[in-house]
């Protein structure tokens, strides 16, 4: 059963141009998302976060958008670096200090 | 600030082999510990996590175990390696929040 799923295996992006990656939800339960950066032979980086109160969070290159009546949300990299390149996985919580499901995530690759 | 350690780095193990990875946490008190495994191409898988010293829940049944014999160190062990058991582990913490933060990860491969 996943309850969380990133239905794009990879996606590749020019230099400059958006990067939007996709992450749909299952448990209305959810109330906390994540999206975490790995480069190959690495831990994962936390990236940005949005609570299910918001609609938005803004860090930088790096906005995160949430659509709860979806039960989607995405991330918009502009504009994309060939250092953006890397896996991008997609995570969720119910529960404060607790435990989080992640996505089995996208490969972005961005050309120069 | 808080630092994530993990080792080995990298491991290769024959099958039936026993194994033991560590992972210790600075710079902060009574964290959540967890372990995570990333098969080649797929998602992080979590496998155990920690909420106190001797305080161990499971994810999923496997050929692994984990302990937390102190504070900040929590470690993963199998009696005997299966193949299945390649993959990437990884050690995470948190002190309450969401964000959890990563190790640099164990590469394990059973021979």
């Amino acid at each position: 059963d996943q309850q969380v799923k990133q239905n794009s295996p990879s996606l590749s992006v020019q230099e400059g141009r958006i990067s939007i990656l996709n992450c749909d939800y299952t448990n209305s339960m959810f109330d906390y998302f994540l999206w975490y950066k790995k480069y190959p032979a690495e831990g994962p980086t936390f990236l940005i976060s949005i609570s299910s109160i918001k609609d938005k969070n803004e860090d930088g290159r790096f906005t995160v958008f949430l659509n709860k009546s979806a039960k989607h949300l995405s991330l918009h990299i502009v504009p994309s670096q060939p250092g953006d390149s890397a896996v991008y996985f997609c995570a969720a919580s119910g529960e404060y200090g607790n435990k989080l499901v992640f996505g089995a995530g996208t490969i972005l690759r961005v050309k120069s | 600030s808080q630092t994530i350690h993990q080792w080995p780095a990298t491991l290769v193990q024959p099958v039936g082999s026993p194994l033991s990875l560590e992972c210790t946490v600075e710079g902060t008190s009574n964290p959540n510990l967890y372990w995570y495994r990333q098969a080649a191409g797929r998602g992080l898988q979590l496998l155990f996590y920690s909420v106190g010293i001797g305080q161990i829940s499971s994810e999923v049944p496997q050929n692994l175990s984990a302990s937390r014999p102190q504070d900040r160190q929590f470690i993963l062990s199998s009696k005997k390696l299966l193949l299945s058991d390649s993959g990437f582990y990884l050690c995470a913490w948190t002190s309450g929040a969401y964000e959890q933060y990563f190790g640099p990860g164990t590469r394990l491969t059973v021979t």
